[in-house]
């Protein structure tokens, strides 16, 4: 397994074009997060899907904005008419099932630990 | 509104120079609080997690405490790897995985 993949990992792109980035999670993780993180910030969280189903939005993702997950497997997000305020890191992660043997002092919250990819990072000029 | 602070906000340490990160939160329902390390140019990185109040991890040269306000990062003889940038997170018990960061500890160790 090599972890969680992302691609590209570098992207710039002039105001107003759209950008598409891809995830592709741990393979038996069914839970796959998008979080995007800007310079000194902590990540901050953008949608979540389990399986292929897209279960929460954060107020974060606007109507230019849209994630999928076709058949449950890799993950796209693809940001429309891009602005200079989309510039950051784009993060996404993957996490198991909820319910997991304990394993590494983990508990029973598996889907709680989640193992980030390099990111994709945009700069809008 | 803040719920995840983390103090200070960089730290530099001789190595072999002890200390301490912290972390507060002001949420309810606590469904655990993260850490993870970062690396420039990279993604976070998994340390620790805890439940409950008491409750300690310890990884190598880290140790992870929780109280009911906050939560210590505690770095015992730092080696040069160990800089990077040390986040924590909360989750609130809405959505496992949703976790709510704070800004990090930026910690350099040097030789």
């Amino acid at each position: 397994d090599t972890g969680v993949s992302q691609n590209p990992r570098h992207k710039i792109t002039k105001r107003g074009q759209n950008v598409t980035f891809r995830c592709d999670p741990i393979s038996e993780h069914n839970r796959l997060y998008w979080y995007r993180q800007t310079l000194g910030q902590g990540p901050e969280f953008l949608t979540y899907f389990q399986n292929e189903a897209q279960l929460e939005k954060s107020r974060l993702l606007s109507d230019r904005f849209s994630a999928e997950r076709p058949k449950g497997s890799f993950s796209t997000l693809e940001i429309q008419r891009t602005e200079q305020g989309d510039s950051a890191m784009y993060l996404c992660a993957s996490s198991p099932p909820t319910l997991i043997p304990r394993k590494w002092g983990q508990g029973d919250f598996g889907a709680n630990v989640l193992t980030f990819g390099a990111g994709s990072r945009l700069t809008v000029l | 509104e803040d719920q995840v602070t983390q103090s200070p906000e960089a730290l530099r340490l001789q190595e072999g120079e002890s200390s301490s990160l912290n972390c507060s939160y002001t949420v309810s329902g606590l469904r655990g609080l993260f850490w993870y390390r970062q690396d420039p140019g990279k993604g976070p990185e998994f340390l620790f997690t805890l439940y409950s109040a008491g409750e300690e991890k310890e990884k190598e040269r880290l140790k992870a405490t929780l109280t009911k306000k906050e939560s210590f990062l505690h770095i015992t003889a730092p080696k040069p790897e160990d800089s990077a940038t040390y986040l924590c997170a909360v989750n609130r018990g809405s959505t496992l995985g949703r976790l709510y960061f704070g800004r990090g500890t930026q910690l350099t160790v040097w030789p």
